[in-house]
Parts: structure tokens; C-alpha cells; sequence
């Protein structure tokens, strides 16, 4: 089964700071890549994805992501952190499941993002 | 975003109590999911409905009954539960796009407390 690592639990920087997320996954075939945001009390919300195409991928709120296959990664960046930007931020891995054609989400365990005003 | 709306928001219950958590979806989706978020473990998988049908049962107790009546409503029963099921239930749906090119859309939860 693919396994999602996320490399940092907690992340604490300071406003205008730049952030980045290591995201790694297991599955050696074609992935779908997906970054939720996870804002204290509020609902998982997608911040970008990948399909296929420019490895560079954009999001809302000034985030991008770059997938580099050959390392199995994913990861999240954003030049410049705003306070509220503080959340939890989780990777996800789209991959079809061990002997099947069946896709299955697959999440990391998250990272908490801190920012210091 | 009201796109999957869940209730309750919030839910105490004890051992021996039966309860229903409802999921809506208003994104015309044809699938629709049951995760349990605990804190700093990954999002647990624990069914997938795809047009009512079940397709996904990821080794849940059975304590835990799904029911989808339609696309667009998902139910999750809880009877006798324990207090480690304590955790944040989520919902999600997804328009079940092959190809792993889906995305799922999530509602804001249900934090449940198992006394």
C-alpha cells in the first residue's frame, strides 16, 4: 500500500518568512498529488493539485508545489508566510490500491504551521 | 463553501448510546467518503460510497454502520462505541472521475467525545 510521509510535525516561523513542507511518497507508478489546508475550525480545503503536466504547480493564497518524480515529492512552498496562514497542512497521494484499478486517497499525518505575528 | 455540510457539529455520547452523523452534498458528486481524523495520525479511510453503492469497507468495526440513500446524503450510524473512537469524522465527496484525476471535497467535521 502507498504510504504519504510528511517530515515535519510542527513548523514555527515568523510573518514574511519563507515557508516549505516536505511531502514523499511511496507508490512507483502514476500519482495524482493533492495539498489540503486545514484552518482552526474549518473544513479541509484543497490548496492545489497535480495531474499531470508543469511539475510547478500554483495555488490560492500564493502557494505552489513541485513535483519531482524522481525523488517521489511533493512539497509545498510559499515565499512570503502571513499570519493567517497558520493551519494544518496535509499532503495526499491519489494512487490505484495493491492489485487493483481502483484509485485510493492516501493522506500524510500533517504539519502544523505556526505564524508569528 | 457549504458544499458538504455535516451534522452535528459536535457530539457526546456515552458507551451504550445510538446516534447518526448526517453528510450533505450540494456538488452534484457521485461518490461520497467517511474519514476519522485523529490527532497527528493521517486521515483513516473507512467507506466510499460510489452512486449508493458501497465500494470501499476499510476493515471498520461494526459498530460503525454506513448508509448512503442517496447521492447525494450519507449516514453514519454509531451504536456501543468505545471511547477511543473519539475523533473528528469527516465527510467527502468526489465526482468519481477516473483515472485518479477525482478530488475530493470535504465537510467541516463532526468532533464526536466517546464517554
Amino acid at each position: 500500500a502507498q504510504s504519504v510521509s510528511q517530515h515535519n510535525h510542527h513548523v514555527i516561523l515568523s510573518e514574511a518568512a519563507s515557508l516549505e513542507l516536505g511531502c514523499n511518497y511511496s507508490y512507483g507508478g502514476t500519482v495524482n498529488l493533492f495539498w489540503y489546508v486545514q484552518y482552526p475550525g474549518q473544513h479541509l480545503q484543497l490548496l492545489l493539485k497535480y495531474f499531470s503536466g508543469d511539475p510547478l504547480v500554483k495555488g490560492i493564497k500564493g502557494f505552489e508545489a513541485e513535483f519531482i518524480k524522481s525523488k517521489f515529492s511533493f512539497n509545498l512552498r510559499k515565499p512570503s508566510v502571513q499570519w493567517s496562514d497558520t493551519a494544518e497542512y496535509f499532503c495526499a497521494v491519489n494512487a490505484p490500491a495493491a492489485g487493483s484499478n481502483d484509485y485510493k486517497l492516501s493522506f500524510g499525518a500533517g504539519t502544523t504551521v505556526t505564524v508569528r505575528a | 463553501e457549504t458544499g458538504v455540510t455535516q451534522t452535528p457539529r459536535h457530539l457526546v455520547m456515552g458507551m451504550t448510546n445510538k446516534k447518526s452523523l448526517k453528510c450533505e452534498q450540494h456538488l452534484g458528486h457521485n461518490a461520497m467518503y467517511w474519514y476519522k481524523q485523529s490527532a497527528k495520525k493521517p486521515l483513516e479511510l473507512m467507506f466510499v460510497y460510489s452512486l449508493e453503492e458501497r465500494v470501499e469497507n476499510n476493515s471498520v468495526p461494526s459498530r460503525f454502520s454506513p448508509e448512503c440513500p442517496n447521492s447525494s446524503h450519507l449516514f453514519l450510524h454509531l451504536h456501543t462505541l468505545q471511547p477511543e473512537d473519539s475523533a473528528l469524522y469527516l465527510c467527502a465527496s468526489s465526482p468519481r472521475q477516473a483515472g485518479g484525476h477525482d478530488t475530493q471535497y470535504f465537510g467541516p467535521g463532526t468532533r464526536l467525545t466517546v464517554l
